[in-house]
């Protein structure tokens, strides 16, 4: 299995300001998901990042709004661009196990616009 | 959309019951996964069953699959206050050319001591 961190752990923004999140997996992965989870809601993907190449997004997600980096087989961010109070979420990311199908997932960056 | 549909959308139950959670879905799978979160954090992998199989155990968990009906059902026997959280289920197969883990509603699980 794979541990994953993420920070900040929470944060409280102004709208119309911008917030990245980091993702650091202790193994070499391929691929890294980014989810939201809106309050009460379940888990949508935003976007999947490989390394050395561009952010797949899903429908309904831009890169203006959710630039992704993807440095490195360890490590993404997330920006959350020009918020607003509608980006209050769960920020989740994600790996896919070595050997098997299950997603391993970091603790969540809960973030508030006020 | 491929996205499962739990039912139901909140249990409570008195510690020491069992809890039977129910998922259905839309189009074909590979497998579907079972996940855990606790109060709005990471989530946790608690078991997956593959289109070919119909039921798997893991200590507590039972999970079945009627691939005919496209459901699946997560039983948790013997229920404790820890097992409080919500329980999503997620089904995956290739959407759109990739392959891709979508998620249900959840179901919100209260055990109560």
């Amino acid at each position: 299995s794979a541990v994953i961190s993420q920070k900040p752990s929470r944060d409280i923004c102004q709208r119309g300001t911008s917030l990245t999140i980091q993702c650091q997996v202790d193994s070499q992965v391929t691929m890294m998901f980014w989810y939201r989870q809106q309050p009460g809601q379940s888990l949508t993907l935003i976007a999947t990042a490989n390394q050395g190449s561009e952010a797949t997004y899903e429908s309904g997600f831009v890169i203006d709004k959710f630039p992704i980096s993807r440095p490195n087989l360890t490590f993404s961010t997330l920006t959350v661009s020009n918020m607003s109070p509608e980006d209050s979420s769960i920020y989740l990311c994600s790996v896919d196990g070595a050997e098997t199908y299950e997603q391993y997932f970091g603790p969540g960056t809960r973030l508030t616009v006020t | 959309s491929q996205q499962g549909e739990e039912d139901p959308q909140a249990l409570s139950i008195q510690e020491g019951e069992n809890a039977t959670m129910n998922c259905s879905y839309k189009t074909s799978i590979n497998n579907l996964q079972w996940y855990r979160q606790n109060s709005g954090r990471g989530l946790v992998h608690l078991i997956l069953i593959r289109s070919n199989e119909r039921e798997k155990h893991s200590g507590r968990l039972r999970v079945t699959l009627d691939t005919s009906k496209k459901s699946s059902s997560l039983l948790i026997t013997a229920s404790r206050a820890a097992d409080t959280a919500s329980y999503f289920c997620a089904t995956e197969g290739v959407i759109q050319g990739a392959q891709k883990l979508v998620f249900g509603q959840g179901t919100r699980l209260t055990i109560n001591p």
